[in-house]
């Protein structure tokens, strides 16, 4: 069974630092991208960007270049999401998603396995 | 991309069929374009990719077209479970970008 896990909800002060976690399983971690995506409260979602397991390869989302860092250590096959110096305004949900591949038609699906989400508060 | 969606909120009763609508800035290959669900407290769903292939265990009354810019998700007969908000997302070349959703809500 795929699952994605990710690690527990955070609360953190405006200029810290946070490096959150999902850890895959039930899949050849090296073979899908995984792209992370915020949801602040009661909003919509905003891609953020991917991170490609097998090369680390990381593509990130306009609003997000230069903001959060993307990584993967496939070892122990997990991905990362990371802030040097949180703000109020990244208080939001976080989910990781594998982007899955149509193996019979030989095409991309989008998300097709999402993590559990990872509550991010910053309060001072 | 850009991605549009309307009404930003519809409200249907059950038995009822919805259409959606997504527009885009500029063309998305079909190949390219997903549909999710989302229910309050919980991680949004893949419904349909590829503008019109339904994910494992969709029900067939979810259905996906369009091409180019505009693409429609259908839901041919609403059941009380159908209720919750859906985006649409494209996924080019792994950059991606969503709608910012509708709101499908009991009338």
């Amino acid at each position: 069974e795929v699952q994605l896990v990710q690690s527990g909800a955070e609360v953190k002060k405006p200029g810290e630092s946070l490096k959150i976690s999902c850890k895959g399983s039930g899949y050849k971690f090296t073979s899908y991208w995984i792209g992370w995506v915020r949801q602040k409260p009661g909003k919509g979602l905003e891609w953020m960007g991917v991170v490609y397991p097998a090369d680390s390869e990381t593509r990130y989302g306009p609003s997000f270049q230069g903001q959060v860092t993307i990584s993967a250590d496939k070892s122990i096959i997990t991905a990362y999401l990371q802030w040097n110096s949180l703000k109020a305004s990244d208080t939001a949900m976080y989910y990781c998603v594998r982007q899955g591949w149509d193996y019979d038609s030989g095409t991309l699906m989008g998300g097709d396995y999402w993590g559990q989400g990872t509550l991010v508060t910053v309060s001072s | 991309i850009v991605l549009t969606q309307s009404p930003g909120t519809l409200s249907l009763s059950p038995g009822e069929r919805a259409t959606l609508s997504c527009r885009a800035s500029q063309s998305v290959g079909s190949s390219f374009l997903a549909w999710y669900q989302q229910k309050p407290g919980q991680a949004p769903r893949l419904l349909i990719y590829g503008t019109s292939n339904r994910a494992t265990g969709i029900p067939a009354r979810f259905s996906g077209s369009g091409s180019g810019t505009h693409f429609t998700l259908t839901i041919s007969r609403l059941e009380p479970e159908d209720f919750a908000v859906y985006y649409c997302q494209q996924y080019d070349s792994s950059l991606w970008a969503f709608g910012q959703g509708t709101k499908v809500e009991i009338k």
